[in-house]
């Protein structure tokens, strides 16, 4: 069957540290894999998209690797702030369909 | 540039009844898509419009829950009638829908109405 997993637990890190994220995913063959933000009660927030033929996306202090040997991304957030507290959600985009993951639920500690 | 707007953003109905939801999309954009949030879940897509017309509908309950996008710009989803497994939050997204960019696949979401069956 078809499957999305990213990390089960809750990520509670320091302010500063290196924040990551993992998505691995079985039996799909995505053309494309995105990552959003999604704060309680509002909607996703689209931050980086990247093709399958990618392996590293970076934005500001985002970045994005793309293993589809593996079937793995790595979502990073470097000198993580407070304000950088939410769940993030990966979505893997095949044909006309995006499946999204559970999302993993960030804390980053002052 | 506005967002997507959603309304209602909360709903409470009784199960056998319905219920429908609006949104509108920002403004140029071709597709719109509806997905449904249960609680500790990622969003499923229900259903995927490109301009007017349905692109893929494969996950829509199609015994209860349509959905239209007249004009191809402002669309409804409804459910009719309600179960409690419906609970969720019920969330637009559209994006550019280009589909010769990968730009066209950053989707912009609403706020979502939450939807509750009792």
């Amino acid at each position: 069957s078809q499957k999305i997993e990213q990390n089960s637990e809750a990520l509670n890190i320091q302010e500063g540290k290196t924040a990551t994220l993992t998505c691995n995913y079985t039996n799909y063959s995505p053309a494309y894999l995105q990552w959003y933000r999604q704060d309680p009660g509002r909607g996703p927030v689209f931050l980086l998209l990247i093709r399958e033929n990618e392996k590293e996306k970076r934005k500001e202090r985002l970045k994005v690797t793309f293993d589809t040997t593996l079937k793995q991304s790595l979502f990073h957030i470097t000198a993580s702030q407070p304000a950088d507290s939410a769940t993030y959600l990966c979505a893997l985009i095949t044909g006309n369909q995006f499946y999204f993951g559970t999302g993993t639920s960030l804390t980053v500690i002052p | 540039e506005a967002g997507v707007a959603q309304s209602p953003r909360y709903k409470i109905i009784e199960k056998r009844q319905s219920v429908a939801f609006w949104c509108n999309p920002i403004s140029g954009h071709a597709t719109l898509y509806w997905y449904q949030q249960i609680l500790g879940q990622g969003p499923k897509l229900l259903i995927q419009f490109q301009n007017n017309g349905v692109v893929d509908d494969s996950q829509l309950p199609k015994d209860r829950f349509s959905a239209e996008r007249l004009k191809g710009v402002d669309s409804t989803l409804k459910i009719q009638p309600a179960k409690l497994e419906d609970s969720a939050v019920y969330l637009c997204a559209s994006s550019p829908g280009d589909r010769g960019n990968p730009g066209a696949y950053e989707q912009y979401f609403g706020p979502g109405t939450r939807l509750t069956v009792t």
